[in-house]
């Protein structure tokens, strides 16, 4: 069965500074691989996803994100965070149902804080 | 387009009372998600609905839980009797049947049982 590890429960980083949050999935296959972000009192909003090709993928709000599949990692990135992206963020992993779509399983989640 | 769309957004019952969640997907997507979301459990999907069919209710914690999709634009989640364990956030999402685009959330239910 697949699954999502997210090691860092809350992080901590200046306004400006660079940010990377860290994502590790097992999955038998070649996997989908989502970020989520989740803001106080709201849903999910989907930032950006892996289906296949270019490792390198970007997404909505300036993040970025980079499969690497010796690592089994998909780390989301940002270079200047601003307060706003305050939150938390989920990674999830996809497994393709009969019916074209995916199930997500998802990570228990990275809580961002933003210091001025 | 105006989401998924849940309610109540918030809700406190007794324990024992029933509960209903309620939720209307995004019109053209087939596929319904309910999640539910702690802190001690984090997001756990509960059942998902294909069109209006349920698949897969494995994550359903017990027999005090039952969903369903009697249409295309409406889903219900129901806790009968409720217990204080059951308080969290629930959500409701939707997908359509293209992959790449995956799933919307509605802003979820806050359920507290006391």
């Amino acid at each position: 069965a697949q699954s999502v590890t997210q090691p860092d429960i809350h992080i901590t980083v200046s306004e400006g500074a660079s940010l990377e949050l860290r994502c590790n999935y097992s999955y038998g296959a070649t996997p989908y691989l989502f970020w989520y972000v989740q803001s106080p009192g709201q849903g999910l909003q989907l930032l950006l996803k892996y289906f296949s090709g270019d490792t390198l993928v970007q997404g909505i709000k300036g993040f970025e994100a980079e499969f690497k599949r010796s690592q089994s990692s998909f780390n989301l990135r940002k270079p200047s965070v601003h307060w706003s992206d305050a939150a938390e963020y989920f990674c999830a992993v996809g497994h393709r149902t009969n019916f074209g779509n995916e199930k997500l399983t998802f990570g228990t989640g990275t809580r961002l804080t933003i210091i001025p | 387009d105006a989401g998924v769309i849940q309610s109540p957004r918030h809700e406190v019952t007794e324990m024992g009372q029933e509960v209903t969640l309620r939720c209307k997907p995004i019109s053209g997507h087939n596929s319904l998600f309910w999640y539910r979301q702690t802190m001690m459990r984090g997001l756990e999907l509960l059942i998902y609905f294909n069109n209006n069919v349920p698949i897969d209710d494995s994550g359903m914690p017990e027999d005090r839980f039952s969903a369903k999709m009697p249409n295309a634009s409406f889903s219900t989640l129901k806790i009968q009797p409720s217990e204080p364990r059951d308080s969290a956030v629930y959500f409701c999402a939707s997908s359509p049947r293209d992959r790449a685009r995956g799933y919307t959330f509605g802003s979820g239910t806050r359920l507290t049982v006391v």
